[in-house]
Order: C-alpha cells, then structure tokens, then sequence
C-alpha cells in the first residue's frame, strides 16, 4: 500500500543553519506530494506541494523536488529562523474521488537562537 | 480564505459519557471533510471521510459505532466519540476539502480537538 516515510527528529538547529528533512514514499503511479507544517498549538498548514516528478515546490524560504527515480521529497531551507521551529509533515495523495491524505510520522524541528 | 474551525479546542469527560467535536468550514462549502487522530509524537491516521448527506466511509479498523460521524450541511460536520474510555484519549484533528482549481483539490486543516478521558 501507499506509506510515506520520513526522518525522525527532534532535529535541533542553530539559527541560520541548513535545513533538510528527509522523506520518502512508496506508492504507484503518479501521486502529489505535500509538506505540511504545524505551529505549536496550531492546526496543519500546507507549506509546499508538487504534483509531478521533477516539480520544486517552494514557500518562505522552504523547498522540496519530487525525484520519482529515488522514491523522494525532501525537505530544504537554506537558512532557518526561530519561528521556523515547529513539526513537519510529508504527505502524498494519490487522488481518486475523495483525495486522502497519507502523512509521515512528522518531524519536530527546534531552532535556537 | 479557507479556514476551518474547531470546538471545542479541549474538553475533558469522564469514562462512559459521550463527546461532540464540531468542524466547520468558515468561508467555503465542503461536500468532503476527513477526521484524523494525532497519537502523541506519531503521525495523523486517518479516521474516516465524511460526505454531506451521506454515511461517512470509516478507515479499516475504526469503529463506527463508536466514532459517529454527521456531516449535516456543507459547512459542519461533527465526530461523536460514544461512550469514551482513556484509550480514547487523543487529539482529533478535522479537515476541509476545497475546490482550487478546475479538478485541484486542496485539504484545509481545523486547529484539532484535545480529547482528555478521566
């Protein structure tokens, strides 16, 4: 069946380091891909999507590709910021009449100042 | 635009009582909302997908008689957790389907619903 697995954290960083959060999938065909992001106390908020293989999803300094050859989306930021700190979700939909949404097991990031 | 409310945002009931968490869709119409569970430090499992005027289509082992799902208009749909037990304890999180262009879909996610079982 479809899974999407992704890098355990808590990923801890200093302010302006290089972000990445791995993730992969296993699915056929052709599924979207998305990164969600939850502010502590908040619900999920999309961050970034890619619907087909070699798309770049991009939003506020975060970006993703989708490698259909490694089965990936990984998460990058080139500079992260203290409010950047919040859990991460990767998560693929493979369409069909009701769009579910399959997610990783999220990736808490915590970024000092 | 598109935003999806919860309530309440946290209740606490006693074991055997029953509880109702309502989603609603602020600004838009949505014929499909999904119900999820958030286990502590694990990922959201989807509970089932509630359809306006029909039954909702549970996930492979979730209980509907035990998780009652009413999507009575466009805007609101609400999960009732019969007969709670602490293993029902969790945050449930609700979400919205919207149109966003021609056959695009996007997921809207309400703020969640902590569910506390004494």
């Amino acid at each position: 069946g479809n899974s999407v697995t992704q890098m355990e954290g808590p990923v801890t960083l200093s302010e302006e380091a290089f972000l990445t959060i791995n993730c992969t999938y296993t699915a056929t065909g052709y599924p979207s891909l998305f990164w969600y992001v939850q502010y502590p106390g908040e619900g999920l908020q999309l961050l970034l999507k890619a619907t087909k293989a070699d798309d770049k999803g991009s939003n506020k300094g975060f970006e993703a590709t989708y490698r259909k050859e490694t089965t990936s989306f990984h998460l990058e930021k080139g500079s992260v910021q203290v409010s950047d700190s919040a859990v991460y979700f990767c998560a693929l939909d493979h369409g069909g009449a009701t769009n579910k949404l399959i997610f990783g097991t999220g990736t808490l990031l915590a970024v000092q100042p | 635009g598109a935003v999806v409310s919860q309530h309440p945002s946290r209740v606490i009931c006693k074991s055997g009582t029953s509880v109702k968490i309502e989603c609603r869709s602020l600004d838009f119409q949505a014929t499909t909302m999904f119900w999820y569970r958030q286990f502590p430090k694990k990922s959201l499992m989807l509970m089932a997908t509630s359809n306006e005027g029909s039954k909702a289509t549970y996930e492979q082992g979730v209980e509907k008689d035990k998780f009652l799902i009413n999507h009575a208009s466009l805007t609101l749909s609400t999960l009732t957790v019969t007969s709670a037990h602490p293993e029902d304890s969790s945050f449930y999180i609700c979400s919205a389907r919207a149109r966003v262009s021609g056959a695009s879909y996007e997921q809207y996610f309400g703020p969640g619903t902590r569910l506390t079982v004494t």
